[in-house]
């Protein structure tokens, strides 16, 4: 069974820098790019940053970009995501997402993590 | 890049169906057949509903169906049950610069 495990969610002040985690289990990490897709409260599923298998590739929302790396550990099977610079509207439960395979170029995101908030406030 | 548009709200008795759209434009939607459909309970992860926009991934009841016409992609669901009662968000491929655009979600609900 596919699992995901999203940690190192918690609250920071504005400006301030955090990373996350998403260790995987039951499939090939290397070979399924992956994902983070964010949720503030009581809003809408965003799109945050991929990266491919190898993590050769990286993609980013133009809301993330020059403050969040996405980055992976293949021999650790886990995935991570530095932010920095936060601001208030990076509040949010973040998801890390199994691509549907090794590079991103179409497909769809499963399964998906249970999340971890992230609250940015001072 | 602008979210999809999908109605905030649908709702339906059980048994009956009901059918949520979800609006994008030529360069999402329109322009590739990568629209997947997700399923959220409060307080849960997202689960995978359609891939490609009519694929059914193993475990998911064929009472769920999905389609597209141009910009407008669809997700149908049949037979409605109370366990039916979530939000639902499409997503779109929307090429090598954007890469991923989600709907602005839908809340289903079984009278």
């Amino acid at each position: 069974e596919v699992q995901l495990l999203e940690s190192g969610g918690g609250l920071v002040q504005p400006g301030g820098s955090l990373t996350l985690s998403c260790v995987a289990s039951g499939f090939s990490f290397s070979s399924y790019a992956m994902n983070w897709v964010r949720q503030a409260p009581g809003k809408g599923l965003e799109w945050v940053s991929g990266i491919s298998g190898g993590g050769d590739y990286t993609y980013y929302a133009d809301s993330v970009k020059g403050r969040f790396t996405i980055s992976r550990d293949n021999s650790k099977n886990t995935l991570y995501l530095h932010m920095n610079s936060l601001r208030a509207d990076d509040t949010a439960v973040y998801f890390c997402a199994k691509y549907r395979g090794y590079l991103i170029a179409g497909g769809w995101f499963d399964p998906w993590g249970q999340g971890t908030l992230v609250t940015v406030s001072s | 890049q602008s979210a999809l548009t999908q109605p905030p709200s649908a709702s339906g008795s059980p048994g009956q169906s009901v059918t949520i759209s979800c609006t994008g434009t030529s360069s999402d939607v329109g322009g590739y057949n990568f629209v997947s459909w997700y399923q959220q309970h409060p307080g849960k992860a997202p689960k995978l509903m359609i891939y490609e926009v009519t694929k059914r991934p193993s475990g998911v009841p064929d009472r769920f169906s999905g389609s597209k016409s141009g910009n407008t992609a669809s997700l149908t669901v049949s037979g409605l049950q109370a366990e039916d009662e979530a939000d639902y968000y499409c997503s779109s491929y929307a090429g090598s610069n954007i890469l991923y655009v989600f709907g602005t979600g839908t809340k289903v609900t079984v009278l």
